[in-house]
């Protein structure tokens, strides 16, 4: 089975960094997502890691330790509208279809000004 | 094509009733899932089909819930006899095979249902 560990809450300064961690253990692994979901909204694509190592893309970046089962996303230069749930998901081999994922219960961020 | 679309977005009804959900994949994806999230939680694995063929379905799909994808195209998940305990958000989402591309998800804007 798969199970996923991400702080419930944070909160963090508008313009300042933030980084959410994510551990988890899976029954095989094929890659993690970072999902970003404002509420009553769908989540949305943030970022892919499948080897070790920092991956970044502008105002995100999200690193992977595969031997310590651990991620993490940073957000730098806080906004406002970064307030929303970040959703760590791990694709396994069991429990979210071929190329389902597993979601964590994610982490409700608040920007504060 | 502009993503992923469900209908309804709300569906209120009382218990015992029986409702149905649609969803509408981005067209060249062959990969559609259904999920389920309710208030405070991440999205929960229901059910997977890979064009017309379900092919994995969640512990989470009591008898009362069906889906199907007749052409491989759109898809509708069912529940009979609703609960209370069926009320949250119910999530589709598609996706290209994995080996084109990361197998990344893209989830329309769900189905809220509330069960009286």
């Amino acid at each position: 089975g798969q199970n996923i560990d991400q702080p419930t809450e944070m909160t963090a300064t508008e313009g300042a960094i933030v980084q959410i961690n994510c551990t988890y253990q899976t029954s095989g692994f094929n890659g993690l997502f970072w999902y970003q979901q404002h509420a009553g909204e769908a989540p949305t694509f943030l970022s892919y890691n499948v080897l070790d190592g920092l991956e970044e893309k502008g105002r995100f970046s999200s690193f992977l330790s595969r031997s310590k089962g651990y991620s993490y996303l940073l957000l730098k230069e806080l906004q406002m509208k970064d307030s929303a749930s970040y959703l760590c998901a791990v694709r396994g081999h069991s429990g979210g279809g071929a190329d389902g994922l597993t979601f964590g219960k994610g982490t409700h961020l608040i920007i504060q000004p | 094509d502009t993503g992923v679309s469900q209908d309804p977005r709300h569906k209120i009804t009382k218990r015992g009733q029986n409702v149905t959900f649609r969803c509408d994949p981005i067209s060249e994806h062959n990969r559609l899932y259904w999920y389920r999230q309710t208030l405070g939680q991440g999205p929960e694995f229901l059910t997977y089909f890979q064009n017309e063929a379900q092919l994995e379905k969640s512990r989470l799909l009591s008898d009362r819930f069906s889906a199907e994808r007749p052409k491989g195209s759109f898809s509708t998940l069912e529940i009979q006899r609703t609960e209370q305990g069926d009320s949250a958000m119910y999530l589709c989402a598609s996706s290209y095979d994995r080996e084109r591309l990361n197998g990344e998800l893209f989830f329309g804007e769900g189905s809220r249902l509330t069960v009286l």
